[in-house]
């Protein structure tokens, strides 16, 4: 079957960095995304990674490793407003995008 | 800035009653999706659309219909609203290429009674 795994809470302080990790067994693998979603609103589109290596974007980065099924979302200089859920999502081989149930990060001052 | 939109943020209905829930996207897509949201569990497949009239199940059709007429236009039907269908429902929508990003609606929180 298809799976995607990801913490269901962490939380961090205000200012720091924080790593939110992903593994993924999906049927072909055509991309991954990263979406930050929150509370009571639609995910947002954050990264996109199809090669290995690391994308950078601000202060996210994206992390991908296909022959370990693993990402991650690096989030530094962490502020209030990061407080939300962060979901992973892999497009299988029929381009379809199998979801993570979603890791949602507290930020404590 | 591409832009979903859902006919309705809150709805409330009763046990038994038809609920439409429509999607428009002002972008072109090709694909439209409905997706509910329940915690712990992530975004689950509904049905999804890659182009007028056409439909296909996703992971849990049960109790659901859709109706795609326009391109534009993505139409989630309860035919008989359960009281398992309290949900988040959301829609998306995504260019017909390889590179599939989909951007989402702003969600309609429907609860059944």
């Amino acid at each position: 079957g298809q799976n995607i795994d990801q913490p269901t809470e962490m939380t961090a302080t205000e200012g720091a960095i924080v790593q939110i990790n992903c593994t993924y067994q999906t049927s072909g693998f055509n991309g991954l995304f990263w979406y930050q979603q929150h509370a009571g609103e639609a995910p947002t589109f954050l990264s996109y990674n199809v090669l290995d290596g690391l994308e950078e974007k601000g202060r996210f980065s994206s992390f991908l490793s296909r022959s370990k099924g693993y990402s991650y979302l690096l989030l530094k200089e962490l502020q209030m407003k990061d407080s939300a859920s962060y979901l992973c999502a892999v497009a299988d081989s029929n381009y379809q995008l199998i979801w993570g149930a979603g890791t949602k990060l507290i930020i404590k001052p | 800035d591409v832009k979903v939109t859902q006919s309705s943020r809150y709805l409330v209905k009763r046990t038994g009653e038809k609920v439409f829930l429509e999607c428009v996207q002002d972008m072109d897509h090709e694909n439209m999706f409905w997706y509910r949201q329940d915690p712990g569990l992530g975004l689950r497949l509904i049905y999804f659309s890659y182009d007028v009239k056409m439909k296909e199940k996703g992971d849990i059709p049960e109790g659901y219909s859709v109706s795609r007429e326009k391109k534009e236009r993505f139409s989630l039907i309860l035919e008989s609203a359960s009281t398992n269908q309290t949900s988040m429902y959301l829609c998306a929508s995504s260019f017909g290429t390889d590179y599939n990003e989909q951007f989402f609606g702003p969600g309609t929180r429907l609860t059944v009674l």
